[in-house]
């Protein structure tokens, strides 16, 4: 069976500190993988998407970016955080042609101080 | 930009009542899911309804999709304390399509079962 981790679970980090948030899926291949971000335990907002190996799509201009090292794992970066960047980050996989549900990992809670 | 719209934002109810949710939209979407969350965790997939006018039932939980396609719905009967958490609801366009595949997610419905 299909399964996705991602970690740190919670992250303190400094005003204009770096970030490296990591996400790998298990049991399937080629998937398309996701960065959401959900503020105040609401609604999610994709940040990127990836299709295949080194290929990332940004959703909205921000302070972060993405990579897609490896088929199956996905890196949230940023070389200086903001405030404003603080909250529940999730990664999420799906496979493009056999449906159209979204799975989703356990989350990272970000505080920027 | 093709929204989800989820009514109640906020509910509160007593263990034992019933009750339903709604995701609307004013676009056709090929498929709808339901997500429930609880803190600190991501959202855990309840259901996944493809087709016009389907019903999908899970234990006390029903789902349906509208006969367009462009709204669904959650009953929750008997509602527990266990069932408190943040519905959501996530559709796939209909004109999207390939495997660059991107759902547009409700901002939920909050329920709160006391017992």
């Amino acid at each position: 069976s299909q399964t996705i981790h991602q970690w740190p679970a919670t992250l303190v980090q400094p005003v204009g500190s770096p970030l490296s948030l990591e996400c790998t899926v298990e049991g399937t291949s080629n998937p398309n993988l996701y960065w959401y971000r959900q503020a105040a335990g609401r609604g999610l907002q994709l940040l990127f998407y990836s299709v295949g190996i080194g290929q990332i799509s940004s959703e909205v201009p921000q302070n972060l970016s993405a990579s897609r090292p490896q088929d199956r794992q996905f890196i949230l970066s940023s070389k200086k955080l903001l405030l404003s960047d603080s909250g529940f980050y999730l990664c999420a996989w799906n496979i493009g042609l056999s449906g159209n549900t979204i799975y989703f990992g356990e989350g990272s809670w970000l505080t920027v101080v | 930009t093709q929204l989800l719209e989820q009514s109640p934002q906020f509910l509160s109810i007593q263990e034992g009542e019933n009750l339903t949710v709604y995701c609307n939209s004013s676009s056709v979407f090929s498929s709808l899911q339901w997500y429930r969350q609880e803190p600190g965790e991501g959202p855990v997939l309840l259901v996944t309804v493809v087709t016009g006018g389907e019903v999908k039932k899970l234990k006390r939980l029903t789902f349906q999709f509208g006969d367009a396609r462009k709204d669904s719905s959650l009953h929750i009967t008997a509602a527990q304390p266990g069932d408190t958490g943040l519905y959501l609801c996530a559709g796939a366009p209909a004109n999207s399509g390939g495997s660059n595949y991107k759902l547009t997610f409700g901002k939920g419905t909050l329920l709160t079962v006391n017992p």
